[in-house]
């Protein structure tokens, strides 16, 4: 009963290198998504696909671009990495919009 | 910008004891979930609660909507040690539209 894996679950970067983050779940829900959570800032949606084949932004999307890859993955990726960036990034999954959310365990990604 | 805006920020309670957290928000939404994360995790769903609901009960969580004050309140009964974890509501606006997260009740229960 994995869920949503996420991998992988620790990273440190230099500034301006690259890196995807993978997510995969086994629930068969059809939408995903990516957030990050900062101290004081609780969690900030960057990306998320309402079913496969579709990706629309959402509140921070700048610096970041996604892919839903088939139903069950969907990844995130930074293609020059910033400091800024630095955060734990958390991917979920629902059966559709308007139902709860079921979250991995994340991502700590740190940007030197 | 933060829909929903919990209160307290963190909450030390005895084990047995009962807590409450509060959610406020501002414009007005479809739906309020209520969500749990232990230190390290993802977050775990405890509850929705729909806009035409008043109050949803699950185990000792018992949560109560008030629309026309916009906000919301996570009753848990009989505390244990095990509920140390934060607390967040998320607000969805309109059917479709994203959650929005509060940045969390941090919750202590002492043995």
């Amino acid at each position: 009963n994995a869920g949503v894996t996420q991998t992988p679950k620790f990273q440190v970067l230099k500034t301006g290198q690259s890196m995807t983050l993978q997510c995969a779940q086994d629930m068969n829900h059809n939408s995903m998504y990516w957030y990050r959570q900062d101290p004081g800032m609780g969690l900030r949606l960057i990306y998320y696909s309402a079913s496969e084949g579709t990706t629309d932004k959402g509140e921070v999307p700048n610096g970041y671009n996604v892919s839903r890859l088939n139903k069950r993955e969907f990844s995130l990726r930074l293609e020059s990495a910033a400091p800024s960036q630095t955060s734990v990034y958390f991917c979920a999954c629902s059966t559709v919009l308007d139902q709860p959310q079921h979250f991995g365990d994340g991502t700590r990604l740190s940007i030197l | 910008s933060q829909q929903g805006e919990e209160d307290p920020q963190a909450l030390s309670i005895q084990e047995g004891e009962n807590a409450t957290m509060n959610c406020s928000y501002k414009t007005s939404i479809n739906n309020l979930q209520w969500y749990r994360q232990n230190s390290g995790r993802g977050l775990v769903h405890l509850i929705l609660i729909r806009s035409n609901e008043r109050e949803k009960h699950s185990g000792r969580l018992r949560v109560t909507l008030d629309t026309s004050k916009k906000s919301s309140s996570l009753l848990i009964t009989a505390s244990r040690a095990a509920d140390t974890a934060s607390y967040f509501c998320a607000t969805q606006e309109t059917s479709g539209s994203r959650l929005t997260f509060g940045e969390g009740t941090q919750l202590t229960v002492n043995p």
